[in-house]
C-alpha cells in the first residue's frame, strides 16, 4: 500500500450536479497531483498543488478546481458535471514539486459515474 | 496525434515467457521515462524510472530508452501470473511537472 487514500470509492451523480472527491497524502508529501483516467485509457493530468498553491494545470476547464490543506489532505471539485466526466479519478502525492523526478504514490482512485 | 502512443493489447503469454512492452512518443523534450503497473481496481505503482537514453535493469524487469527513435521498451523475463496487469508508460519534460501517460497495455500471463 502507498499510504495514499481516497474517498469515496464509488460515486454516482447526475448531469449538472457538483462533486467533491477527497485525497489523503502520505505525511510529509508537499505535492499532490490529480488525474482523470477514462476506461481503457491512461491517466490524464488535471492539476498539481504544491504547499496549498496550484502550480500546474492540464487541459481541463475551470469547472475542475482543487484545494490542498496543511494536514496533507486535498480535494478535487467538479462543477456542472457532464457525462464525459465519468472516469476513475486518481490522486498522487510526492515530496516536492521542484524535482519532477520525485516518485508519485497513487491512491486507489474514486470511480465517478455521471448519469 | 497523441504525444505518447501505446498498443492497448491485450497481450496474452504463457508463464515463463519474455514479455516486451513498447511506447513511442513525439515530443523530443521528454527526458524522464517511467513504467507503471496498474492492477484492477488499484492506482498505478511505479516499476521503473529511466533518465534519458540507456538501459536499466531491476530483477526480472529491464527498461530501455532510445531517444533517437523516440521509442521506449519494458522487458519482463520469466513472466508470472502475478504480472497480469495493465502496464503504463509515462514521460515528463525536463523541468516539467506534468506526467504524460500512454493508454496502457493489458497483459495476461497464463499459468
Amino acid at each position: 500500500e502507498t499510504g495514499v487514500t481516497q474517498s469515496p470509492t464509488h460515486l454516482i451523480k447526475t448531469r449538472g450536479q457538483q462533486v467533491t472527491l477527497r485525497c489523503s497524502s502520505q505525511s510529509g508529501h508537499n505535492t499532490v497531483s490529480w488525474y482523470q483516467q477514462a476506461l481503457g485509457q491512461g491517466p490524464q493530468f488535471i492539476f498539481q498543488y504544491y504547499r496549498e498553491e496550484e502550480n500546474g494545470r492540464g487541459n481541463f476547464p475551470p469547472r475542475f478546481s482543487g484545494l490542498q490543506f496543511p494536514n496533507y489532505s486535498s480535494e478535487l471539485n467538479v462543477n456542472a458535471l457532464e457525462l464525459d466526466d465519468s472516469a476513475l479519478y486518481l490522486c498522487a502525492s510526492s515530496l516536492e514539486a521542484s524535482d519532477s523526478t520525485d516518485t508519485q504514490y497513487f491512491g486507489p482512485g474514486t470511480r465517478l459515474t455521471v448519469l | 496525434q497523441k504525444e505518447v502512443e501505446q498498443d492497448p493489447g491485450p497481450l496474452s503469454v504463457p508463464e515463463g515467457a519474455i514479455v516486451s512492452l513498447n511506447c513511442t512518443y513525439s515530443n523530443s523534450a521528454f527526458q524522464y521515462f517511467m513504467w507503471y503497473r496498474q492492477y484492477s481496481r488499484k492506482g498505478p505503482e511505479l516499476l521503473m524510472y529511466t533518465y534519458s537514453s540507456g538501459n536499466k535493469e531491476d530483477g526480472r524487469f529491464t527498461a530501455q530508452v532510445d531517444k533517437s527513435s523516440k521509442y521506449i521498451s519494458l522487458f519482463i523475463r520469466d513472466s508470472q501470473p502475478s504480472d497480469s496487469a495493465t502496464y503504463l508508460c509515462a514521460m515528463i519534460n525536463t523541468g516539467g511537472f506534468k506526467t504524460i501517460f500512454g493508454a496502457g497495455t493489458r497483459l495476461f500471463v497464463k499459468a
